[in-house]
C-alpha cells in the first residue's frame, strides 16, 4: 500500500558532499514537492514540480536543486551539503491543480539527513 | 504573502476531554484549508480539508474543524480525546489557483490517560 517512497530513511554525510534524495510515487500524480521539516518551523517548501522537467522554487530553494526526468520520480540534490541542511526532508505528491487545488498531498515517510 | 499561525506549541489534555488545536491564516481570497497529523516516526497524514460550504468539516478519526471567515481561523477539534491522538498536528493553507501549500509550525498534542 506504499504510495510515496523515499529511498533513504537516514543519511549521514560530510560537509561539502553531494547528496541525492530520491522520491518515487506510484499514483500517477502530476505534482511533486520537497519540504524540509524543522522543530518550531513546521514544513517549509523547497521546490515543487507540476510536470515532468518542470520545477518551481519554493520558499527556501537556496543550496538545493531538483530533477524530474520521469513523472513518478522527483529528486532533491544538495550540491555541497552544509551543516545547516541537517533536517528531515519530506517528499509529497498530489494530483494536478487546474481548478482542483483542494487536492490532498500524500507524503513519504521522510529522510532524516545529518551533515557533519 | 501567505502565512499560517498555530499559536500553541503544545496542547495537553486528559483522555476523554475535548481537544482543540488552533490555527489562523492570512491569505487573500478564499483559500483551501487543511489539517495534517504526524504520528511518532511516521509521515504526515491528511485529516480533513475545507473547500467551501458548511463551516464545520468532519474528517478522519473523529476530528472536525470549524472554519470562521471573519476571524480567518480553522480550529481543529475532537469532542473526546484519546491517548492515541497524541501527535504533531499541522494546519496548512493553499490559495485557490496556486500549487503552493503553506504549513504552520505545528502543535504537539499530548493526551494523558
Amino acid at each position: 500500500d506504499v504510495k510515496v517512497t523515499q529511498s533513504s530513511r537516514y543519511l549521514v554525510k560530510r560537509t561539502g558532499e553531494k547528496v541525492f534524495l530520491e522520491c518515487v510515487q506510484d499514483m500517477d500524480h502530476e505534482n511533486m514537492f520537497w519540504y524540509r521539516q524543522d522543530p518550531g518551523l513546521g514544513l517549509r517548501l523547497i521546490y515543487f514540480s507540476y510536470d515532468v522537467k518542470m520545477k518551481e522554487k519554493g520558499d527556501i530553494p537556496e543550496g538545493y536543486s531538483v530533477s524530474r526526468e520521469k513523472k513518478e520520480r522527483f529528486s532533491l540534490i544538495l550540491e555541497s551539503a552544509s551543516t545547516n541542511q541537517t533536517s528531515m526532508y519530506l517528499c509529497a505528491s498530489s494530483l494536478g491543480t487546474g481548478g482542483s487545488g483542494a487536492n490532498v498531498l500524500t507524503f513519504g515517510a521522510g529522510s532524516r539527513l545529518t551533515v557533519l | 504573502a501567505q502565512s499560517v499561525a498555530q499559536p500553541e506549541d503544545q496542547v495537553n489534555v486528559a483522555e476523554g476531554n475535548p481537544l482543540t488545536v488552533k490555527c489562523t491564516y492570512s491569505v487573500s481570497g478564499n483559500p483551501y484549508l487543511f489539517w495534517y497529523v504526524q504520528y511518532p516516526n511516521r509521515g504526515l497524514q491528511f485529516l480533513l480539508k475545507y473547500i467551501t460550504g458548511d463551516n464545520l468539516v468532519k474528517g478522519s478519526y473523529g476530528f472536525e474543524a470549524e472554519f470562521n471567515k471573519s476571524q480567518t481561523s480553522f480550529h481543529l477539534k475532537k469532542p473526546s480525546a484519546l491517548v492515541s491522538d497524541s501527535a504533531l498536528y499541522f494546519c496548512a493553507v493553499r490559495p485557490r489557483g496556486d500549487y503552493k501549500l503553506s504549513f504552520g509550525a505545528g502543535t504537539t498534542v499530548t493526551v494523558r490517560a
